[in-house]
C-alpha cells in the first residue's frame, strides 16, 4: 500500500495562533484524469471522522474558513489560521488517487 | 440531510461471523459508491472495502480479502459487510462512508466489533 507520512504527529498549539500539518507521499498523487484525490479529515475526541478538505484545497460545506489546504504532487499542507478550542483532535490526510485508498498516521492537535 | 447509521457490532469469538448494516438516507443511495473504513482502538483509519452504486464492482483490503463480503440492497437503502473467520486483529470501530465529490464525504457514527475469546 502507498504510504502517506504526516508531520508532526503531535502538535501543541496556543489558542488564536496558527497551526500547520504536513503530509507527504512517496509517489505523485496526480491521477491520470488530471485531478489530485487528496483529502484532509478531522476526528474530534469520541467522534467519527469528518472530511474538511477534498481534492487538495476545497473546503467541505460548513467547514470554517480558518481551515485551508494546499500543495501538489507529493507534498500537501493543512493550515489552521487561528486555532480554536473546538479544533482539538486528530487530523488525517488521505489519498484516493492510488489504489487502495490510504490514510496518514494522524496528527494529534492539542491546546498548550 | 445525509445520514448513515451503522448497526450489528458486538462481541464475537475468534473464527466467528458477523454482519454489519448501514442504513442510508438523505441522498440517492443507488447512485452512490460506498465504503467501509475501520479504526482499531487507539489507532488510525484503514480502508476495508468498496462497492459501486449498482453493486457490480467490489474491492477489498488484502487483510480482509476472502473473509469479508460487501453488498448492498438499493431497495432498502442499506449497505452490508459480512465478516467471516474473524480474528483478534479485526477488533475495531467500523464506519460506513460515502464517496461523493471525492472520497469519504460522509461518515456514520460507527459500530464496534470486538473479537475476543
Amino acid at each position: 500500500d502507498f504510504v502517506l507520512t504526516q508531520s508532526p504527529l503531535s502538535l501543541p498549539v496556543t489558542l488564536g495562533q496558527p497551526a500547520s500539518i504536513s503530509c507527504r507521499s512517496g509517489q505523485s498523487l496526480v491521477h491520470s484524469d488530471g485531478k489530485t484525490y487528496f483529502n484532509w479529515f478531522q476526528q474530534r475526541p469520541g467522534h467519527s471522522p469528518r472530511r474538511l478538505i477534498y481534492r487538495v484545497s476545497n473546503r467541505d460545506s460548513g467547514v470554517p474558513d480558518r481551515f485551508s489546504g494546499s500543495g501538489s504532487g507529493t507534498d500537501f499542507t493543512l493550515k489552521i489560521s487561528k486555532v480554536e478550542a473546538e479544533d482539538v483532535g486528530v487530523y488525517y490526510c488521505m489519498q484516493g488517487t492510488l489504489w487502495p485508498p490510504t490514510f496518514g498516521q494522524g496528527t494529534k492537535v492539542e491546546i498548550k | 440531510e445525509v445520514q448513515l447509521v451503522e448497526s450489528g457490532g458486538t462481541s464475537v469469538q475468534p473464527g466467528g461471523s458477523l454482519r454489519l448494516s448501514c442504513a442510508a438516507s438523505g441522498f440517492t443511495f443507488r447512485e452512490s459508491w460506498m465504503n467501509w473504513v475501520r479504526q482499531a482502538p487507539g489507532k488510525g483509519l484503514v480502508w476495508v472495502s468498496f462497492i459501486s452504486g449498482d453493486g457490480s464492482r467490489t474491492t477489498y483490503a488484502d487483510s480482509v480479502k476472502g473473509r469479508f463480503t460487501i453488498s448492498r440492497d438499493n431497495a432498502k437503502n442499506t449497505l452490508y459487510l459480512q465478516m467471516n473467520s474473524l480474528r483478534d486483529e479485526d477488533t475495531a470501530i467500523y464506519y460506513c462512508t460515502r464517496d461523493g465529490d471525492g472520497h469519504f464525504d460522509y461518515w456514520g457514527q460507527g459500530t464496534l466489533v470486538t473479537v475476543s475469546s
